[in-house]
């Protein structure tokens, strides 16, 4: 099984540009969520997404963009990348977060670099 | 501000019992207490879970107390492998919603 898959693996940008980083997931799962780590910060939320259509914001949206056009895909849009922005990015996925014993599964994690 | 606390990081050595302690104060009565593991260049991957008292399976087991205030993970007689992340999550009320509360996580060093 493929689980959650991300896209691309790594990706070296400029400042200024715009990049989307793709999640696939194929268990069928309602919830997909953004997060980004960073050395000392733990993993904080982006966006999050609770179905297909809907988007939602997290911890620390600026700056991103998301959009869940289809169940099984949840994509993050840089338009204007900036220095901050350099993280691993990683995406999640759930069958809900309001069940109170439910797990998440990750993809592998995307490495951005902005310079 | 609700939140968990681990140690930053702890080291042991191959074949020794290795305790990690999360202090959870603000869980939420009805969530589940569960754990991550991450290696390096990898997402977190779901390791344990668990209500209260004891829960084991076939890679840790899972400590609470009777006040789920805090959460011991138990990894028996760890290799290099287990070398990696340790991350306790809990869930809290946030209004009508639940939120996810990570830790910054403790980082495990297993020596030969």
């Amino acid at each position: 099984n493929a689980g959650v898959t991300q896209t691309p693996k790594f990706r070296v940008l400029k400042t200024g540009q715009s990049m989307t980083l793709l999640c696939a997931q194929d268990m069928n799962h309602e919830y997909m969520y953004w997060y980004r780590q960073d050395p000392g910060m733990g993993l904080r939320l982006i966006h999050y997404s609770v179905g297909e259509g809907t988007t939602a914001k997290g911890e620390v949206p600026d700056g991103y963009n998301v959009s869940r056009l289809k169940k099984q895909n949840f994509l993050l849009g840089l338009e204007s990348a900036a220095p901050s922005q350099t993280s691993v990015y990683f995406c999640a996925s759930s069958f809900s977060t309001q069940a109170t014993n439910e797990k998440l599964f990750f993809g592998s994690g995307t490495q951005l670099s902005v310079l | 501000l609700a939140k968990t606390t681990q140690p930053i990081s702890m080291d042991s050595y191959e074949g020794q019992e290795v305790n990690i302690t999360c202090s959870h104060n603000n869980i939420a009565t009805n969530d589940y207490i569960t754990w991550y593991q991450q290696f390096p260049s990898q997402g977190p991957r779901f390791i344990i879970q668990g209500y209260k008292t004891k829960v084991t399976n076939e890679v840790a087991s899972l400590f609470i107390p009777a006040d789920r205030k805090s959460s011991t993970l138990s990894l028996p007689r760890v290799s290099l492998s287990d070398t990696a992340v340790y991350y306790c999550l809990v869930g809290i009320n946030a209004g009508n919603n639940r939120k996810l509360i990570w830790g910054l996580g403790t980082s495990l060093a297993v020596n030969p």
